[in-house]
């Protein structure tokens, strides 16, 4: 498509449960990126993926996130046993290329609340 | 601490005057970004300065670069209420294989009318 695409807009989850979030990247992209942003504030880089292998996971807590792009499908962010400061918004950014270069386009993100 | 550190953190202005929003930053780059976010909507690039320029101009907005300082400054002249939003800067930092892009805290940017 023309716009990244993030579903759902809104996820709810109790704390320990689990939250998949889904983002489908602009057509032709080969880069994938994932943030976080609490509070409005700044925007914490998570992984980013070239086309379905992971590129860069310096920023991923692993012992609960997990994140995949594969051939034909979204990509997916996971997080298992939520935790109350998971509550933030999710975005995800597709580029042509990576870093130099190459603007990334931001989709809408999902809203993650945890209770 | 967090590469691209804007200030000042919030920004009120009324329309018609410029607003000015810093960057700094603690790595080498190959380029600085600056992005713009309205209320619960994604981010939106504005503009891409490269290390080797010191200027850079997009309507109304003026980016300058003095990588010796380690900075940037944006510049929003004749600002309209329609500009109210966070502003981020964005730098790649190297790493093995590639980049990721550092975002800061961004600056709160509200026009008024």
């Amino acid at each position: 498509g023309e716009e990244v695409a993030q579903t759902p807009k809104h996820l709810v989850r109790g704390e320990g449960q689990k939250a998949k979030l889904y983002c489908a990247p602009i057509k032709g992209h080969s880069y994938v990126f994932w943030y976080q942003q609490v509070l409005k504030n700044e925007f914490k880089f998570l992984i980013s993926f070239q086309n379905e292998n992971v590129f860069d996971e310096t920023g991923m807590p692993k012992e609960r996130f997990s994140a995949k792009c594969l051939p034909n499908s979204p990509c997916s962010l996971e997080i298992q046993a939520t935790k109350l400061e998971d509550s933030a918004v999710y975005f995800c950014a597709s580029s042509l290329g990576q870093g130099a270069y190459n603007e990334q386009f931001f989709g809408p993100g999902t809203r993650l609340t945890v209770l | 601490s967090q590469q691209g550190e804007e200030d000042p953190q919030a920004l009120s202005i009324q329309e018609g005057e410029n607003a000015t929003m810093n960057c700094s930053y603690k790595t080498s780059i190959n380029n600085l970004q600056w992005y713009r976010q309205n209320s619960g909507r994604g981010l939106v690039h504005l503009i891409l300065i490269r290390s080797n320029e010191r200027e850079k101009h997009s309507g109304r907005l003026r980016v300058t670069l003095d990588t010796s300082k380690k900075s940037s400054s944006l510049l929003i002249t004749a600002s309209r209420a329609a500009d109210t939003a966070s502003y981020f800067c964005a730098t790649d930092q190297r790493n093995t294989g590639g980049f990721k892009t550092i975002f800061g805290a961004g600056t709160r940017l509200f026009v008024k009318a």
